[in-house]
């Protein structure tokens, strides 16, 4: 089984939809959670970073981790065809771990 | 500032060959990490630097593979007998300390042919 399990989509949307992006994982250790937005031929960047469980909001994007479901999710508010990216989750146990990556979930935003 | 920058952008090769991938990571981060991604995968963990010293190089797949870091600064993933399954995008990403948000840069997409 691997440690982050992410569906790779691909997903097509409307422009304005609202976008949600999940991933799952098997290690109760992971503690800071990531997603990353990647365009073709480009290196991931980060979008947002959360520690433990919770909700975090930054202007369209909020990010929702549930440790005790081991279920973290991404959601996209009114989405733009520039948010067209492969979406990647990411997390870690902490110092001195590993970042584990999910395989990233394609997304087209439909003008 | 400047990011995170890999030279080169693109290297083809042939199976049995010797490579080096180039990193350069932002000003003053003292963690680097090396990642493979395939086609339709996330990055993989390679390698990962402290400074100088590689921290945990738990990830790289065989011996062909070496990295260094001599300076903690720039540093180079080695190669050696390339083969076919090497094909991939190799994926370098800076820190400013471990644990701390990872900037990455664009990439290495190396083709053994």
């Amino acid at each position: 089984q691997k440690e982050v399990e992410q569906d790779p989509g691909p997903l097509s949307v409307p422009e304005g939809a609202i976008v949600s992006l999940n991933c799952t994982y098997s290690n109760s250790a992971f503690q800071y959670f990531m997603w990353y937005r990647q365009y073709s031929r480009k290196g991931p960047e980060l979008l947002m970073y959360t520690y433990s469980s919770g909700n975090k909001e930054d202007g369209r994007f909020t990010a929702q981790v549930d440790k005790s479901s081991k279920y973290i999710s991404l959601f996209i508010r009114d989405s733009q065809p520039s948010d067209s990216a492969t979406y990647l989750c990411a997390m870690s146990a902490g110092t001195g771990n590993q970042f584990y990556f999910g395989t990233g979930t394609s997304l087209t935003v439909i003008p | 500032g400047a990011g995170v920058s890999q030279t080169p952008s693109n290297k083809v090769t042939e199976k049995g060959k010797y490579v080096e991938l180039r990193c350069d990571p932002i000003s003053g981060h003292t963690a680097l990490y090396w990642y493979r991604q395939s086609l339709g995968q996330g990055p993989e963990f390679l390698i990962y630097f402290q400074g100088t010293g590689a921290a945990d190089d738990s990830g790289l797949p065989n011996d062909r593979f070496f990295a260094v870091r001599p300076e903690g600064s720039v540093s180079t993933l080695k190669i050696q007998r390339t083969e076919r399954g090497d094909s991939a995008v190799y994926l370098c990403a800076s820190s400013l300390y471990h644990s701390d948000t990872q900037y990455f840069g664009p990439g290495t997409r190396l083709t053994v042919l």
